[in-house]
């Protein structure tokens, strides 16, 4: 069964420090790679996606991924306690529409 | 980011009533939207896929003929719980894929509240 993997957390960092998120992946073909956030009781709401290895940045937060080790993760950089959410990794899988989804981390920036 | 639309926010129902559910795709056109489904502090469940003008595909364990899904236009997708019963209340979210040239994302919408009496 393809799965995707997140550390359930939550994870705690203080206000200003860089907070990074860690996601596995089990199917090699797997194409396409989004971090959602999703506030306490909203909808997801897209922050990144990311295609091809390597690292793709997007004001303060990056996505890094690397294909070989089945491994994508997200910085936040500058954290604010307004980034205080869960953090849903999605990948699609190869051949398919269907994105799958980790667990989620849930994060707390404390001031 | 593409904006997508969900009607309505909240309902409330007794036990045995049906609802219906509508998603759009308001700036851009999907030909692929997809429902899920989340209990409290649970992760997201995907419930279907829905492709405009065909059939929707739904996953192991939904019930097609409970959850009636009508893919009617390139920006509408509707989800009909049929009979409800307070163990479908749940929140149930539609996302809505946009392709571009190399590029394809799926925008959700802000989710419907479901609580059956």
């Amino acid at each position: 069964q393809k799965e995707v993997e997140q550390n359930s957390g939550p994870l705690s960092v203080p206000e200003g420090a860089i907070a990074s998120l860690n996601c596995t992946y089990s199917d090699r073909g797997s194409q396409s790679f989004f971090w959602y956030r999703q506030y306490s009781g909203k909808s997801p709401e897209l922050i990144m996606f990311i295609y091809s290895n390597g690292d793709k940045e997007d004001g303060r937060f990056t996505a890094q991924l690397n294909k070989a080790s089945q491994y994508v993760s997200l910085l936040i950089r500058d954290s604010q306690p307004s980034d205080s959410a869960t953090y849903l990794c999605a990948v699609r899988e190869g051949g398919s529409e269907k994105l799958v989804f980790g667990k989620g981390t849930k994060l707390t920036v404390n001031p | 980011g593409a904006v997508v639309s969900q009607h309505p926010s909240w309902v409330i129902c007794k036990s045995g009533t049906s609802v219906k559910i509508e998603c759009r795709s308001l700036d851009f056109q999907a030909t692929t939207m997809f429902w899920y489904r989340q209990f409290p502090k649970q992760s997201l469940m995907l419930m279907a896929t829905s492709n405009e003008g065909s059939k929707a595909t739904y996953e192991q364990g939904v019930e097609k003929d409970k959850f009636l899904i009508n893919h009617a236009s390139l920006t509408l997708s509707t989800l009909t719980v049929t009979s409800a019963h307070p163990e479908d209340s749940s929140f149930y979210i539609c996302s809505a894929r946009e392709d571009l040239i190399g590029r394809e994302t799926q925008y959700f919408g802000p989710g419907t509240r479901l609580l059956v009496l």
